[in-house]
């Protein structure tokens, strides 16, 4: 299975500002996702990114604050702008290398804190 | 909508006692289903899957899952708790098709005590 590398592992960062959350995979992959865990509760799935195309965002998340790159088949970026406290969560990325096993892999996770 | 509900957020059982975790999924087409656990400031880690084989799916630690269609349900067992299975459980499903997004449940914190 894949094994991903996600950093920072965790950040504390001011309220109005921006951080961006990478996500490295050590073997080309089809489709990536990002979640969002707050705290004590489940994961929420942001968005889904597959190179080459706009990422699709789920209900309730928005291009603007949660702008996400995938230049290449094995990276990928997750911003999120402008933070505010509510915006201190898990975030994690997860792979699905497409070869029909469903073998989705998660990063170790982004813990964010806004202050 | 895809979808898993997952009954009882909390379960605490007894070092030994039989550990059962429930899930049931919505949806009239074949799910792809999964058990992932997360330790306390950890990542997930999966336990296992269903992806339309077997129906009795064996995972690890002694972990076993029955996919049963009639009741939509996906129930995680382990015929003896261990201490050090105190931890998160989540159940997912995806059904495939052009984004194969997997969807999580609410969450199972259980608790074992000695």
């Amino acid at each position: 299975s894949a094994v991903i590398s996600q950093k920072p592992s965790r950040d504390i960062c001011q309220r109005g500002t921006s951080l961006t959350i990478q996500c490295q995979v050590d073997s080309q992959v089809t489709m990536m996702f990002w979640y969002r865990q707050q705290p004590g509760q489940s994961l929420t799935l942001i968005a889904t990114a597959n190179q080459g195309s706009e990422a699709t965002y789920e209900s309730g998340f928005v291009i603007d604050k949660f702008p996400i790159s995938r230049p290449n088949l094995t990276f990928s970026t997750l911003t999120v702008s402008n933070m505010s406290p509510e915006d201190s969560s898990i975030y994690l990325c997860s792979v699905d290398p497409g070869t029909g096993t469903y073998g989705y892999t998660f990063g170790s996770g982004t813990r964010l804190t806004v202050v | 909508a895809q979808s898993v509900t997952q009954l009882g957020s909390h379960v605490s059982v007894s070092e030994g006692a039989l550990v059962l975790l429930r899930c049931n999924y919505s949806s009239s087409v074949p799910p792809y289903l999964f058990w992932y656990v997360q330790y306390p400031n950890q990542g997930l880690q999966l336990l296992l899957k269903y992806t339309s084989a077997a129906t009795l799916v064996k995972g690890i630690n002694g972990f076993e899952a029955e996919f049963k269609k009639s009741e939509t349900s996906f129930h995680l067992t382990k015929p003896s708790a261990h201490m050090s299975d105190a931890a998160e459980y989540f159940c997912a499903v995806t059904y495939g098709g052009a984004t194969n997004k997997l969807i999580f449940g609410t969450g199972t914190l259980l608790a074992v005590q000695p």
